[in-house]
């Protein structure tokens, strides 16, 4: 166990839904990353945030936005899913940024 | 920016028996450089890093890695594998020294051990 949580642990929805990923980062850890997982791309860096402010960004579609909450949870938001948007999706934290990063259980989402 | 790559996708070996998962990474910076293992349907967990120091680290389960900067390598190896550590492992790379931390992953090898 990470001491990282992520809920829900599945997510079935439809296309054009939109939906909400929660992460509760280690106690202690200031850093949170999203990672989306699918068999096209791997594992892709979706955005990073570090104690509230928004820090890195990388292939994050517009559909797609996060936030860092000030007890240091973070919920990435998924709009107008499509079906390519079907994935795993991990949440990692770190004490601080660049850091070594330790993944949650991951977020199973499959639209239909 | 970085990019890993995961010389086999899969590889099968016989329990006992001895094993490497090849990973080589590009990179214009300096690297730190990460193991991770993801059982089925479970998380990432990580494996061994190498931040700096001696070029062999050692991590859980018995596995260990060794950074070859020449060769831009990072090699992971166990000596007698186990049934129980069949599952995906993906390397990894962050740069040296950012403040941002992502990870870049290879596409991830998976093992599996035949008794």
């Amino acid at each position: 166990d990470s001491g990282v949580t992520q809920t829900p642990k599945h997510l079935i929805t439809a296309t054009g839904q939109r939906v909400t990923l929660r992460c509760s980062p280690r106690s202690g850890d200031l850093s949170v990353y999203w990672y989306q997982q699918s068999l096209d791309q791997g594992l892709q860096f979706l955005i990073q945030y570090y104690n509230g402010e928004e820090r890195a960004k990388g292939n994050i579609l517009e559909r797609f936005s996060a936030q860092q909450f000030p007890d240091l949870h973070s919920e990435l938001n998924l709009s107008s899913l499509e079906l390519g948007d079907s994935a795993l999706y991990f949440c990692a934290s770190s004490v601080n940024s660049g850091e070594t990063q330790y993944f949650g259980p991951g977020t199973r989402l499959l639209v239909l | 920016a970085q990019s890993v790559t995961q010389l086999d996708s899969q590889v099968p070996v016989f329990e006992e028996a001895p094993v490497e998962l090849r990973c080589n990474y590009s990179s214009s910076v300096s690297v730190y450089l990460f193991w991770y293992v993801q059982y089925p349907n479970q998380g990432l967990q990580l494996l061994l890093k190498y931040l700096s120091g001696s070029t062999l680290v050692k991590g859980i389960n018995g596995f260990e890695a060794e950074f070859n900067k020449s060769q831009t390598s990072f090699h992971l190896r166990k000596p007698s594998v186990h049934i129980s550590d069949t599952a995906e492992y993906f390397c990894a790379v962050s740069s040296r020294g950012s403040t941002l931390g992502r990870l870049y992953f290879g596409r991830g090898t998976q093992l599996t051990v035949w008794p």
